[in-house]
């Protein structure tokens, strides 16, 4: 069964400064690798997504990377902004189609 | 951009009463899914539905839940006799295409809450 795990948990950074969010999973045999943005109370927002011939995706500040081989994907988000404070989930999926949630990287950018 | 868009934005209900969730997927995708996050939680997959049918379920979807999908562009998840610990958000998402290579959309999520 697969597992997601996210560190950290919380981060907070001031404004501008590059980040770097982590998610590893516990199965190699990953399909996709997804990115998603909550803000609190809302729904899942797609930022990225890494299908299982690739090994990044780069969305204008963003940038994913997949690692099956370590069981690792990372989130880089250049120059952070206060707009991209919110909660950062990574979800992968296997041949089974259903996705499988970290718990998430709440993060905090100070003005 | 297609959107996945669900109704209501958020139910009460009270203990024991059933519940339709309702959802219009992205037209041309052909896999739509139930997800559900508990206040504080992850989010967890409930169940995935694919030419007409469930393709998979978790243990969390039992005999209380059932899925229809009632016309070619309505999903709707119903809960018979709600619980207090059914309290969640609810996300209805999308995928396209065979092969599995495509990314999921979310609906924005309905918030039930259980009395």
């Amino acid at each position: 069964k697969q597992e997601v795990t996210q560190i950290p948990a919380a981060l907070s950074v001031p404004e501008g400064e590059n980040l770097v969010l982590n998610c590893s999973f516990t199965d190699s045999a990953i399909y996709n690798l997804q990115w998603f943005r909550q803000d609190p109370g809302k729904g899942l927002t797609s930022l990225l997504l890494i299908q299982s011939s690739q090994r990044e995706q780069t969305s204008g500040r963003l940038n994913a990377s997949l690692d099956k081989s370590s069981g690792r994907s990372t989130l880089y988000i250049a120059a952070s902004q206060p707009g991209d404070s919110a909660t950062y989930l990574c979800a992968g999926s296997g041949s089974a189609r259903q996705l499988t949630f970290g718990s998430g990287t709440q993060l905090t950018v100070l003005p | 951009e297609p959107e996945v868009t669900q109704t209501p934005s958020h139910q009460v209900t009270q203990m024991g009463q059933e519940v339709i969730l309702r959802c219009v997927p992205i037209s041309n995708h052909l896999y739509f899914y139930w997800y559900r996050q508990i206040l504080g939680q992850k989010v967890e997959f409930l169940v995935s539905f694919y030419n007409n049918e469930i393709s998979e379920k978790s243990e969390i979807f039992d005999d209380q839940f059932s899925v229809e999908r009632p016309d070619g562009s309505n999903f709707t998840l119903k809960i018979r006799s709600t619980k207090l610990e059914d309290s969640a958000m609810y996300f209805c998402a999308s995928s396209g295409g065979q092969g599995g290579n495509y990314g999921y959309t979310f609906g924005s999520g309905t918030r039930l809450t259980v009395v």
